[in-house]
């Protein structure tokens, strides 16, 4: 059964002090793996897709990358406008989004 | 900004009252959806429309009913919600319903059932 889970549930950071998010995954034939942002309510902002193991991509403070069973979001020297919920999702094979439960992210000054 | 644009962003309405969510979006994407949001849980998927058709469909109860005038439009058509209904509506789009292509979500409409 494809599954996603993500750790941990919360994670409060001191502002600049850097972490990481983990997302596994377990799908027959990965189609690639996206990250979103989500404020509260509001929808949530399309931040990566990776699609191969070894693959890395950056953006601002934020890197993500891919292994064949997990995912990593790394937060680099966060700041309060980094707080947010982080989800990752990947394609079922019928190209129906499994989503993580997420990951609550607080930055503090 | 999102290019998905939902309309509107806060609705209000009785069990008995029949209302509309709206979403467009121009960046010529072929495939169309519709998730339900709860607090402090992920999407979860209701509809799918790829070049205008529906395409799936969750199970979704027929008091919500989907609607897809053309390739940029598509809306939610609702009528005898219960509060249990109460959610964020997501429209989202992307290029086609093919697996792997990004999905881009609009900012949401938020329901309340009285």
């Amino acid at each position: 059964e494809d599954q996603v889970t993500q750790s941990p549930e919360a994670l409060r950071l001191q502002e600049g002090e850097s972490s990481s998010l983990n997302c596994s995954y377990t799908v027959s034939g990965l189609r690639g793996l996206f990250w979103y942002r989500q404020d509260p309510g509001k929808g949530p902002e399309f931040l990566f897709t990776l699609y191969s193991a070894g693959e890395e991509k950056e953006k601002e403070r934020l890197k993500a990358t891919l292994t064949k069973k997990e995912s990593f979001l790394h937060i680099t020297a966060p700041k309060p406008e980094d707080s947010a919920t982080y989800l990752c999702a990947v394609p079922d094979s019928w190209g129906k989004l499994q989503f993580g439960a997420g990951t609550q992210v607080v930055v503090t000054p | 900004d999102t290019e998905v644009t939902q309309t509107p962003k806060h609705l209000v309405m009785g069990m008995t009252n029949k209302k509309s969510l709206k979403c467009e979006q121009h960046m010529g994407h072929r495939a169309m959806y519709w998730y339900k949001q709860k607090a402090k849980k992920p999407p979860e998927l209701m509809f799918v429309y790829s070049y205008e058709k529906l395409s799936i469909n969750e199970s979704v109860p027929s008091r919500f009913s989907p609607e897809c005038p053309n390739s940029s439009l598509l809306n939610l058509h609702l009528h005898a919600l219960q509060p249990e209904d109460s959610a964020l509506y997501l429209c989202a789009s992307s290029q086609t319903e093919s697996s792997g292509n990004t999905i881009y979500f609009g900012e949401g409409s938020w329901l309340t059932v009285v």
